[in-house]
């Protein structure tokens, strides 16, 4: 039993440069979130997937994109970065409101 | 979700000694969730309360949840070096499923 994988681990891009970061649970959660952690600033959610097919905006969606691709899948798509969205990504999962989230490894992104 | 203060943002501790963090919302909450981040790591599930005026204990932490279920706390007894790391509470509200986060308190402990 995997959890909550994500992909990559580290990541350095150049400004204007797009990546996807992957998202994927085992355990048949329905909901899904992406957050990013920056010094001072706490957890922020960006989007969230309350269950498969829809997707919602978080605090600070502004520069990204997502897709569930299925029950579990979620990714995150930067299409153009820039320096300020240089930060640690976490995905998250869980069955429903009312019970515990999974948080995978973390994904530290560069945007140079 | 539902936007929580947490306070204090930092807290400097020296080993032994107790810890609290306290968690604020402006609305009632339907339940609220700890975790904690180790540094470097992710963050895991402590615990979550529901019910107004519970009490639920750990080993050394005791979470509680106030009577109106506007705010909650966790108090470490007798601090140690494991428990250096960021404490998060997370409030869940009747809406929307959005799992937003308290700012955290940054525990650190002082040998």
């Amino acid at each position: 039993n995997a959890g909550v994988t994500q992909t990559p681990k580290f990541q350095v891009l150049k400004t204007g440069q797009s990546m996807t970061l992957q998202c994927a649970q085992d355990m048949n959660h329905n909901s899904m979130y992406w957050y990013r952690q920056d010094p001072g600033m706490g957890l922020r959610l960006i989007y969230y997937s309350a269950s498969e097919g829809t997707t919602d905006k978080g605090e600070v969606p502004n520069g990204y994109n997502v897709s569930r691709l299925n029950k579990r899948e979620f990714s995150l798509r930067l299409e153009s970065a820039a320096p300020s969205q240089t930060s640690v990504y976490f995905c998250a999962s869980r069955f429903n409101r009312n019970t515990e989230a999974f948080f995978g490894q973390g994904t530290r992104l560069t945007v140079v | 979700g539902q936007q929580v203060m947490q306070i204090p943002q930092y807290q400097h501790v020296q080993e032994g000694e107790d810890f609290t963090t306290y968690c604020n919302s402006s609305t009632t909450l339907s339940n609220i969730q700890w975790y904690k981040q180790r540094p470097g790591g992710h963050p895991v599930f402590l615990i979550q309360l529901v019910k107004s005026g519970e009490v639920k204990k750990q080993k050394r932490l005791t979470f509680q949840f106030g009577e109106a279920k506007k705010n909650s706390s966790l108090h470490i007894t007798a601090t140690q070096t494991t428990d250096v790391g960021t404490y998060f509470c997370a409030g869940g509200s009747g809406g929307a499923d959005g799992l937003t986060f308290g700012k955290g308190t940054h525990l650190i402990i002082q040998p």
